[in-house]
C-alpha cells in the first residue's frame, strides 16, 4: 500500500514571504514517481512537477523549488517570494511501478490550502 | 489544444435518477481515470482504464460504473445516485501509466439531493 501525507491543512502567509509545503510519502516500491499539483480557486488541477525515485537532485523553476529527500521520504515544495496568485490548494501525489495496476494509480495527499495575503 | 473535456461542469440531481458524466481526451492516451475530491480526503480514485475494454476498480468504486468502448472516451455512470456521492469529480488521462503524470479535466461538481 502507498500513502501520501500532507500534514499542513492550511497555511497563511503575507505576500513576499517564503513558504514550504511539506509532503511525506510511504511506499514499499523502489521505483516510484512523485508529483505536485496546484488547484487554484477556479478548481482545475495544474501539473507542477514530476520526479522519479532515482533522481534526488533538487529542482528550481522560477520561484518554485522542490526538495526530494529519499532518506526521510519527503518531497517538499517551496515558493519563494510568494504572491497572491499563488493562493491555491496544493496536492502531493505518488505513483509506483510495482505492478501493472499500481502504475495506473496516483495516490494523493489531503492537500494544503495556501493563502497569500497582500 | 491537448485536453481532457468533461461534461457537465455542474450538475444537481435527485436521489436515484441515473446520470452520466462524459469524459473525452484528444491526446491518444491509453490510461484514463476517474477521481472524486472531498474536503479533507484529497482525491481518491474511483475507476481506471488501461486501454479500450480494460477497466478496473480504484479505491472507491461502489455506486459507480464506467466503460471504455473507444480510446478517447471514458464516461462515469451513476446508476442510482445518493447524497453521499455529492462531490467534485475529475477525469484524467495519461500517455501510458500514471507515472507519466495525469492530465486532468476541469472537474464536474455534482450535487445529489
Amino acid at each position: 500500500a502507498q500513502k501520501v501525507t500532507q500534514a499542513q491543512t492550511e497555511i497563511s502567509v503575507v505576500e513576499k514571504e517564503d513558504v514550504t509545503l511539506d509532503c511525506v510519502y510511504e511506499t514499499r516500491d523502489t521505483t516510484y514517481y512523485l508529483f505536485w499539483y496546484k488547484q487554484p480557486p477556479s478548481g482545475e488541477l495544474v501539473f507542477l512537477i514530476r520526479r522519479n525515485s532515482f533522481d534526488e537532485q533538487n529542482e528550481i523553476s522560477g520561484r518554485y523549488s522542490w526538495n526530494f529527500q529519499k532518506s526521510t521520504s519527503s518531497f517538499n515544495f517551496t515558493i519563494t517570494a510568494s504572491q497572491v496568485v499563488d493562493s491555491a490548494v496544493y496536492f502531493c501525489a505518488l505513483s509506483s511501478l510495482r505492478r501493472e495496476t499500481s502504475g495506473s494509480r496516483l495516490t494523493f495527499g489531503e492537500g494544503t490550502q495556501l493563502t497569500v495575503n497582500p | 489544444e491537448a485536453q481532457v473535456t468533461q461534461n457537465p461542469r455542474y450538475l444537481i440531481t435527485v436521489t436515484g435518477k441515473k446520470l452520466t458524466v462524459t469524459c473525452s481526451q484528444n491526446m491518444n492516451h491509453e490510461y484514463m481515470s476517474w477521481y472524486r475530491q472531498d474536503p479533507g480526503l484529497g482525491l481518491r480514485q474511483i475507476y481506471y482504464s488501461m486501454n479500450v475494454e480494460v477497466t478496473d476498480k480504484g479505491d472507491v468504486p461502489e455506486g459507480y460504473k464506467v466503460s471504455r468502448k473507444e480510446k478517447r472516451n471514458f464516461p462515469l455512470i451513476l446508476e442510482s445516485p445518493s447524497p453521499n456521492q455529492t462531490s467534485l469529480y475529475f477525469c484524467a488521462s495519461s500517455l501510458n501509466r500514471a507515472n507519466y503524470g495525469y492530465t486532468f479535466g476541469s472537474g464536474t461538481r455534482l450535487t445529489v439531493v
